[in-house]
């Protein structure tokens, strides 16, 4: 049971917009900033989002990132069949004092 | 373009040893934090262990604290990760990571007799 939390699946259709939430305490995602991660089928993960809300460069401009308190989210408008993958999010564990993921969510594009 | 090369991985039986080294070009370690995360088949993400770009600190897993050794040879470019004591769990696909940003395509380690 992983201290950081996922839905272990979400799904939309093309062109929906789609969000994965990821929840934590105060020692976690309430204190630090968290990263989110998408992983293809049989590829390594690719950063997607870092710091919360921030894009890096090449990461479409569908993607966005929030964060309240002890919960963040990772949002995806315009849903594409390429958008079809594994997300995790990551943060740093200050009880735990290393990176915690969550347990990742599977999208499917319907 | 950043580039992470991990090798190393294998077949070891349980109670062995492994060194696994991650080879990095177009940046220099010594600048960033590193770390390495490993995927045991099917499952998600856990991180391993991770290193400052000081080199002053050393993180682990719980998992793998006291048998595991997170270390650099900036000379190489080279991160690497001593393992020991190894145990079936720690068969996994192991990802060299730059600063949690960048990832290797990962080395895949199994633990069997």
């Amino acid at each position: 049971q992983s201290v950081v939390t996922q839905p272990p699946s979400v799904s939309g259709t093309p062109g929906q917009r789609v969000t994965i939430s990821c929840f934590g305490s105060s020692s976690n995602i309430g204190k630090n900033a968290l990263n989110w991660y998408q992983q293809l089928p049989g590829a390594a993960p690719k950063l997607v989002m870092y710091r919360n809300d921030q894009r890096p460069l090449g990461v479409p401009d569908r993607f966005s990132g929030s964060k309240s308190g002890a919960s963040a989210s990772l949002a995806i408008s315009g849903l594409q069949s390429e958008d079809e993958a594994d997300y995790y999010c990551a943060v740093w564990d200050d009880s735990l004092d290393f990176v915690v993921f969550g347990g990742g969510t599977k999208l499917t594009v319907l | 373009e950043v580039q992470l090369v991990e090798s190393g991985g294998g077949l070891v039986q349980p109670g062995g040893s492994l060194r696994l080294s991650c080879s990095a070009s177009a940046f220099s370690i010594s600048n960033y934090a590193m770390d390495w995360v490993r995927q045991a088949p099917g499952k998600g993400l856990e991180f391993v262990a991770a290193i400052t770009e000081n080199r002053g600190s050393t993180y682990y897993a719980d998992s793998v604290r006291g048998r595991f050794t997170i270390s650099t040879d900036n000379s190489r470019n080279t991160l690497y990760l001593q393992m020991s004591s190894l145990r079936p769990d720690d068969t996994a696909l192991y990802y060299c990571v730059q600063d949690m940003r960048n990832w290797g395509q990962g080395t895949l380690v199994t633990v069997s007799s």
